[in-house]
């Protein structure tokens, strides 16, 4: 099978911008969740999708949004950007939801705000 | 925010050493589970360590799970250079269904 992938790989922006990352998952996969992870805050939960539904949400900002469309892929948009959201995006999969089954990781997606 | 605390921060051993990391955390869990990540790439999963579970084995991996003390730890036995990564803990905390990671413990394996 096919791994997580997403795209883009590698992203700049400036502040005030948005942006659309996409993850595609493991075919069969019915969760995608989706992880920021910085230097300073190291791995945090931003949201969780199962069956094109928000299940679960992290704490941030209404800025950071997404979906997941009936073939299960999934997006994430940030909008009006800011330097703290310079970070590596990552989305994981799995078969059941939230954390209650092994997660399949991305590469993620490096996301620079100038 | 984080639940897990790892320990230690960084390890560096020589090949063919066993490193042990360990992982704390303050909420009661359904599963634990272990990632690896080279170099802000994504992660790989590991292991994963269900409550009701106190050890398991995968290859030279060694992962235990006191739930008691809200404590893991997971051994790497006979390292090799490939070992070189960044290892986290995450738990799947009773009710939230997300997974919460642990800071991360570093480790240079040196050939």
């Amino acid at each position: 099978k096919a791994g997580v992938t997403q795209t883009p790989r590698y992203l700049i922006k400036t502040r005030g911008q948005q942006v659309t990352l996409s993850c595609s998952p493991i075919s069969g996969h019915r969760s995608v969740s989706w992880y920021q992870q910085t230097p300073g805050q190291g791995l945090q939960f931003l949201f969780e999708y199962f069956s094109e539904t928000q299940r679960n949400k992290g704490n941030f900002p209404g800025r950071f949004s997404g979906r997941q469309f009936s073939n299960s892929r999934s997006e994430m948009n940030v909008s009006t950007l800011e330097l703290g959201d310079s970070a590596l995006y990552l989305c994981a999969s799995s078969w059941g939801q939230g954390g209650t089954d092994t997660q399949y990781f991305g590469p993620g997606t490096r996301l620079t705000v100038l | 925010s984080q639940q897990g605390e790892e320990d230690p921060q960084a390890l560096s051993i020589q090949e063919g050493e066993n490193a042990t990391m360990n992982c704390s955390y303050k909420t009661s869990i359904n599963n634990l589970q272990w990632y690896r990540q080279n170099s802000g790439r994504g992660l790989v999963h590991l292991i994963l360590i269900r409550s009701n579970e106190r050890e398991k084995h995968s290859g030279r991996l060694r992962v235990t799970l006191d739930t008691s003390k809200k404590s893991s730890s997971l051994l790497i036995t006979a390292s090799r250079a490939a070992d070189t990564a960044s290892y986290f803990c995450a738990t799947d905390e009773t009710g939230r269904r997300a997974l919460t990671f642990g800071s991360g413990t570093r480790l240079q394996v040196q050939p």
